[in-house]
């Protein structure tokens, strides 16, 4: 059985370039989460769905993160221009609605240049 | 801002020993969960404790709760290789806020 899956896993890019960073839900979940994680500031939440409807993106640090569901099982995080200081681990996670327990994906590691 | 404080921030020990972590929040909650989180890899959910409980256990795990002084703890017995990795605990309903982190080092 899959678990959260999130692509790329890497990624270098330069200051000022867009970052498109992805992510597929668990079969069946129907919330799904973002976060941060850095070594100054930790885990963060930055937004978070329930049946694709954003419910709290007071997390999202300015207006050059956004972030979307297309469909139930998809999302997408983008940062637009990226600059340095975005560089971090970011993650997603998934559940029930209704549920305490998230499950994380691996991570993408990003690098602003 | 972090709700959860954790310490130790660190922890070395050897395999076959005790490792206790410690989790102090600031606000009321409802439950509070604890997560573990290799090196390079997502967080992964060990256990929830409720507010109306005290104590949970699950296999090695055991978590305390104490919410007159806002404060949970985490105590692996018999530790191995295996649980060297970084323990976070984390309180909220789906808006989770999690703590600072205890990095658990098992030497063999």
């Amino acid at each position: 059985d899959a678990g959260v899956i999130q692509s790329p896993r890497h990624e270098v890019t330069e200051m000022g370039q867009e970052v498109t960073l992805r992510c597929k839900l668990i079969s069946g979940h129907n919330s799904l989460f973002w976060y941060r994680q850095t070594m100054m500031r930790g885990l963060e939440l930055l937004i978070y769905f329930n049946n694709n409807v954003p419910i709290d993106d007071s997390g999202m640090p300015e207006d050059r993160f956004s972030a979307k569901m297309p469909n139930a099982s998809f999302s997408t995080l983008k940062i637009q221009p990226s600059e340095p200081r975005d560089s971090a681990v970011y993650f997603c996670a998934s559940s029930f609605q209704g549920h305490e327990t998230q499950y994380f994906g691996p991570g993408t590691r990003l690098l602003v240049l | 801002s972090q709700q959860g404080e954790e310490d130790p921030q660190a922890l070395s020990i050897q395999e076959g020993e005790n490792a206790t972590m410690n989790c102090s929040y600031k606000t009321s909650i409802n439950n509070l969960q604890w997560y573990r989180q290799n090196s390079g890899r997502g967080l992964v959910h060990l256990i929830l404790i409720r507010s109306n409980e005290r104590e949970k256990h699950s296999g090695r795990l055991r978590v305390t709760l104490d919410t007159s002084k806002k404060s949970s703890s985490l105590l692996i017995t018999a530790s191995r290789a295996a649980d060297t990795a970084s323990y976070f605990c984390a309180t909220g309903f789906q808006k989770l806020v999690f703590g600072t982190g205890t990095r658990l080092l098992v030497s063999p």
